[in-house]
């Protein structure tokens, strides 16, 4: 069976410091990949999706960053982060599979800037 | 432009009560797959159901139950017999083959013991 993880679970950051949050997925080749940001009692905010190695889509033109060194690995980066980038950050993956549309998500990374 | 629209902010009901929630869609595609979601207070978004546009059977899994009308661009979902377990936010999602994802804003539902 397919299992997704992220890592840090929780993780508090100066405004400045620099960011990397990471995800793998197992069980699975070639996965569509994807990061979502969700602010305190809001909707998800898709960031970036990846459909395979080294390529990556960017939703949002912020200083977020991501990258997809390896077929089931999938990174978000900052090199400085702002008060605004707090918030609880999801990555997903779903089959390349055209049949199997669903995402599933890993458990989160919740991000306190201060 | 593709969009989803959850009217009900949040929801509150007694234990034991049925309760629907609401989704509407807006797509010019003919094919495409709506999905409802679960986020309990941990967090994670759980999968709940997949439903595509040539699919208008309801479905029904336990105390949960689907009903998708084409006519009306609506994927409610009715939970029946609601439990304290419940309660979390529920998101629908629209999917039309472009690798995005549309999202509605959520529904948090509250059920109370």
């Amino acid at each position: 069976s397919q299992t997704i993880h992220q890592w840090p679970a929780t993780l508090v950051q100066p405004v400045g410091s620099p960011l990397s949050l990471e995800c793998t997925v197992e069980g699975t080749s070639n996965p569509n990949l994807y990061w979502y940001r969700q602010a305190a009692g809001r909707g998800l905010q898709l960031l970036f999706y990846s459909v395979g190695i080294g390529q990556i889509s960017s939703e949002v033109p912020q200083n977020l960053s991501a990258s997809r060194p390896q077929d089931r690995q999938f990174i978000l980066s900052s090199k400085k982060l702002l008060l605004s980038d707090s918030g609880f950050y999801l990555c997903a993956w779903r089959s390349w599979r055209t049949e199997y549309n669903e995402q599933f998500f890993g458990p989160g990374t919740r991000l306190t800037v201060l | 432009a593709q969009k989803v629209t959850q009217a009900q902010t949040e929801i509150s009901v007694v234990e034991k009560e049925d309760v629907t929630l609401d989704c509407v869609y807006e797509t010019r595609d003919t094919t495409y797959y709506l999905f409802w979601y679960k986020q309990p207070p941990s967090g994670e978004l759980v999968f709940l159901i997949r439903r595509n546009s040539f699919d208008e059977q309801n479905e029904i899994s336990g105390r949960y139950s689907w009903n998708f009308q084409k006519s009306t661009s609506s994927f409610n979902f009715t939970i029946t017999a609601s439990q304290v377990v419940d309660s979390a936010v529920y998101f629908c999602a629209l999917y039309s083959g472009t690798y995005k994802y549309i999202f509605g804003t959520g529904t948090r539902l509250k059920v109370l013991a």
